[in-house]
């Protein structure tokens, strides 16, 4: 049974640049929720994607966007980086948004802005 | 808003011994879940254990345990005859709800170190 899987593990960008990062998500969910983790501090969630929209959003500027495509997956876009976006993005897939399921996150890409 | 507050930075526990983890919330929410992750060096974090608010025991999973205290609004993980690969950062969470989507707020997280 595969986990969620991210691509890629790392990622190293300048200022202003562009950056795609991709999850998979576990084999039967179809919500994919992406967060941002900076370097000591918990995640913060960004937003979550069920039957290809956005359905919640956090804190976080208009440069944060997203997409899911018909087979679950999902990407997480960034524009105009800024030194403060470098974190550790997390995906995290679970059963349907209205559910009570747990979240089971993958492994990262770690963003470095440079 | 909903709030989790974990006030140990950091814990050194020598193997073979329990430990706990503390983790307070915040929440006006009747209905709400409480989970711990447990993130190693190398990032994924990885589920641990879940507690529901109208949960009558406290939940359990191998090794792992919580206290679940609901008029303190607590919710300890307690974990027993620990081992070093245990070493890890360890967040709570709880889950809240908007928009008919769920989200997890974390607190800060604990470093816990297992010494040989």
């Amino acid at each position: 049974d595969a986990g969620v899987t991210q691509s890629p593990t790392h990622l190293i960008k300048t200022r202003g640049q562009q950056v795609t990062l991709r999850c998979s998500p576990k084999s039967g969910h179809d919500t994919v929720s992406w967060y941002q983790q900076a370097l000591g501090q918990g995640p913060q969630f960004i937003f979550q994607y069920y039957e290809e929209e956005e359905r919640q959003r956090g804190n976080f500027p208009d440069r944060f966007s997203g997409h899911q495509f018909p087979n679950y997956s999902s990407e997480l876009n960034v524009n105009a980086l800024l030194l403060g976006d470098s974190a550790l993005y997390l995906c995290a897939s679970s059963l349907p948004g209205w559910s009570t399921d747990t979240q089971y996150f993958g492994p990262g890409t770690r963003l470095t802005v440079l | 808003a909903q709030k989790i507050t974990q006030t140990q930075p950091g814990m050194f526990v020598q193997e073979k011994e329990a430990v706990t983890l503390d983790c307070t919330y915040d929440t006006s929410d009747p209905s709400y879940g409480l989970f711990w992750y447990k993130q190693p060096s190398s990032g994924e974090m990885i589920f641990l254990i879940y507690q529901g608010s109208y949960d009558q025991q406290n939940a359990t999973e191998g090794r792992y345990s919580l206290n679940f205290q609901k008029a303190r609004k607590s919710a300890n993980l307690v974990i027993s005859a620990s081992q070093l690969g245990d070493s890890a950062m360890y967040f709570c969470a709880m889950r809240e709800w908007g928009q008919g989507a769920q989200k997890l707020v974390f607190g800060q997280g604990t470093r816990l170190t297992i010494n040989p």
